[in-house]
């Protein structure tokens, strides 16, 4: 049964707004959850992490919110440009391992 | 620093037929990884290598072998292809201090 959840396969946003992503997961024992995104034919590269303990972390023009009662978090890049059209993954550590959500794709339009 | 290479990077293979995907690192990780991406099904872990002369299964190990020949590489082997198998495999790897993994390029491996 799948751990963590992104329930939204793809999102298209314009140049300059914001992106949203969002994450589920069941498992309370994860440690840290994480951000990665990925381009075609390219490995999944990290991008941004958020320690359970946390509630928020920001990077730049990303932050990760974490909700912990409501076992969620979710990605925010303020502003999107064009370089970030591509698949983003959340994933939870636990005990040497990661799960990964199915990912989300994301078009940043002109 | 390559970081984290792997070969082949295409592969088409006949069901039945066996192969061994190979990874290694320069980075002087304790860690290693296998995963394979599915069209929505996202990275799912084949088996891992917690250090060296470890290894464990992962999620979805049913028709794979990995052997961690020594600290840099993490090799997957496939004993009998099956169209299932179909998939982009990726190696990855992290000091195992934290929870960081960085990943190779992948393979993406048909099976007719």
């Amino acid at each position: 049964d799948q751990q963590v959840k992104q329930n939204s396969p793809s999102l298209s946003v314009q140049e300059g707004r914001i992106s949203i992503l969002n994450c589920d997961y069941t498992n309370s024992m994860f440690d840290y959850f994480l951000w990665y995104k990925k381009y075609p034919a390219e490995g999944p590269t990290f991008l941004i992490s958020i320690s359970s303990i946390k509630d928020k972390n920001e990077d730049g023009r990303f932050t990760v919110f974490l909700n912990k009662s409501a076992k969620h978090l979710s990605l925010h890049i303020v502003p999107s440009q064009p370089g970030d059209s591509a698949v983003y993954f959340c994933a939870a550590y636990n005990d040497y391992k990661l799960s990964f959500g199915a990912g989300t794709t994301v078009t940043v339009r002109a | 620093n390559a970081g984290v290479t792997q070969t082949p990077k295409f592969q088409v293979l006949k069901t039945g037929q066996s192969m061994t995907l190979q990874c290694a690192q320069d980075m002087n990780h304790n860690s290693m990884y296998w995963y394979r991406q599915d069209p929505g099904m996202g990275l799912r872990l084949i088996y891992y290598s917690a250090s060296e002369g470890t290894t464990d299964k992962g999620e979805v190990p049913n028709g794979y072998n990995v052997s961690r020949l020594n600290k840099r590489e993490f090799s997957l082997r496939l004993e009998s292809a099956a169209p299932s198998q179909t998939s982009v495999y990726f190696c990855a790897s992290s000091p195992g201090t934290n929870y960081e993994q960085y990943f190779g390029p992948g393979t993406r491996l048909t099976v007719t």
